[in-house]
């Protein structure tokens, strides 16, 4: 059975770089049909996606967060990792990693894809 | 931006029918998928393809698309199907995009 751990400072302080790693077991991060993908929840609000990485690196980036996020991956750690830079308060919440199906229908020119499974998610409060 | 449109809160009674709807323009082109999370806990997807139920979802859950609309639909609730709500789609530029989510109150 495929799970995912995050893992991480809980505590960031303003301006500096988050930085969380996402650790997959029960499966190969190499497999062909997926992404592995960022998602977070401020305390009390909604879900946010972030971004998602295939194995061989190519990735996809919110257009709001894009120019603060870095998504790696490490295939023989079977690992991937999110940096988010110069962050504020409003960076402050439960992140998430999830196995990421990404498709596109070349018929209606639209992505499609979901999130399955996630990972139990990790606090990061930033905070000086 | 492409924005999912879900209401804040819906009730119901045990053994009655919830029904909760996610709006977009770009509906009609693109699939909807549904996630259940309960306090404290990740989000579980329950629905995908817009009505496509994974493994272990109880068949009570079931949704189903019309025009700008999808909907999920749980039949015969239950206590623990008291949870958060929300819907998820994806635009043509690649994001991917969650509705604000909807609290189910089972009364």
């Amino acid at each position: 059975q495929l799970q995912l751990q995050e893992s991480g400072p809980g505590l960031v302080k303003p301006s500096e770089t988050l930085s969380l790693t996402c650790t997959v077991s029960g499966g190969s991060i190499s497999s062909s049909s997926y992404y592995w993908g960022w998602i977070r929840q401020p305390p009390g609000k909604g879900l946010e996606w972030i971004g998602s990485i295939y194995y061989s690196g190519s990735t996809y980036y919110n257009p709001s967060l894009k120019s603060r996020v870095t998504i790696s991956v490490d295939t023989s750690k079977n690992q991937f990792s999110l940096k988010l830079s110069s962050v504020t308060a409003a960076d402050t919440a439960v992140y998430y990693c999830a196995r990421h199906f990404i498709g596109y229908d070349i018929l209606t020119g639209y992505y499609f894809g979901w999130f399955d499974p996630w990972g139990q998610g990790t606090l990061v409060t930033v905070s000086s | 931006s492409y924005e999912l449109t879900q209401p804040p809160s819906v009730s119901v009674s045990p053994g009655q029918t919830a029904r909760i709807t996610c709006s977009a323009d770009a509906l009609p082109k693109q699939y909807a998928y549904w996630y259940q999370q309960k306090p404290g806990q990740a989000p579980v997807l329950v629905i995908y393809k817009d009505s496509e139920r994974p493994s272990g979802i109880p068949e009570r859950f079931s949704g189903s698309s019309s025009g700008t609309t999808v909907t999920l639909t749980i039949s015969g609730v239950q206590a623990e199907d008291e949870a958060d709500y929300y819907c998820q789609s994806a635009d043509s530029s690649g994001t991917w995009v969650f509705g604000g989510g909807t609290k189910l109150t089972v009364l």
